[in-house]
């Protein structure tokens, strides 16, 4: 396994534009998570898939943005008519939830955002 | 809600140099905590985590210690190398539900030769 996939790693679009990230989480990972992350600052959680669910959104998450993830494998994050302020490095994280223990999330590369 | 707080950066240090980066955590049960880094170009990758009180995480040489009287998970490493130059971000997860990731604002490392 090659870890977390995230493509595109760079894009850069228009205010207004619609834009969609795509992860490709460890194949044995049911959970996967959504985080954003601004220049200088820690990740920001956004949301969270256990198999196909979405069982946890962030605040952070407006309704221009929505995330899916159909067969409980890959997920894509999709923004709306984006805005100067979404500009953010996207992390994708997946884990394997067993039940007890510490759930230690591995991170894709990020898909970095840049609106003009 | 759960925070996480860290020493705040950037910190410099020389070759062979101790290092210390503070980190304390608010949370309203007994988390788990973590230390992760990104370098240059990379994604976060987890360098150590301590699961209840004084455990103690270890890994490439560094360690932390979970004093859940002091709120506290203090990353420490004897001797630095110029290789350890990145980003340290402190974390904490709950035991329920998402046991997502709360993140502390990240403190970046330089090592000079």
């Amino acid at each position: 396994d090659t870890g977390v996939s995230q493509d595109p790693r760079h894009k850069i679009t228009k205010r207004g534009q619609n834009v969609t990230f795509r992860c490709d989480p460890i194949s044995e990972h049911n959970r996967l998570y959504w985080y954003r992350q601004t220049l200088g600052q820690g990740p920001e959680f956004l949301t969270y898939f256990q198999n196909e669910a979405q069982l946890e959104k962030s605040r952070l998450l407006s309704d221009r943005f929505s995330a899916e993830r159909p067969k409980g494998s890959f997920s894509t994050l999709e923004i709306q008519r984006t805005e100067q302020g979404d500009s953010a490095m996207y992390l994708c994280a997946s884990s394997l939830d067993q039940g007890s223990g510490a759930n230690v999330l591995t991170f894709g590369a990020g898909s970095r955002l840049t609106v003009l | 809600g759960d925070s996480v707080t860290q020493m705040e950066g950037p910190v410099t240090l020389s070759e062979e140099a101790f290092l210390t980066i503070n980190c304390t955590y608010t949370a309203t049960g007994y988390p788990s905590l973590f230390w992760y880094v990104q370098y240059p170009g990379e994604g976060l990758q987890l360098l150590l985590k301590a699961t209840k009180a004084d455990d103690k995480g270890s890994n490439k040489g560094f360690e932390a210690t979970y004093r859940k009287e002091t709120t506290s998970f203090h990353l420490e490493k004897g001797s630095v190398q110029v290789s350890d130059s990145a980003v340290y971000f402190c974390a904490l997860s709950d035991h329920q539900g998402a046991q997502k990731l709360v993140f502390g604002q990240g403190t970046r490392l330089t090592i000079n030769p």
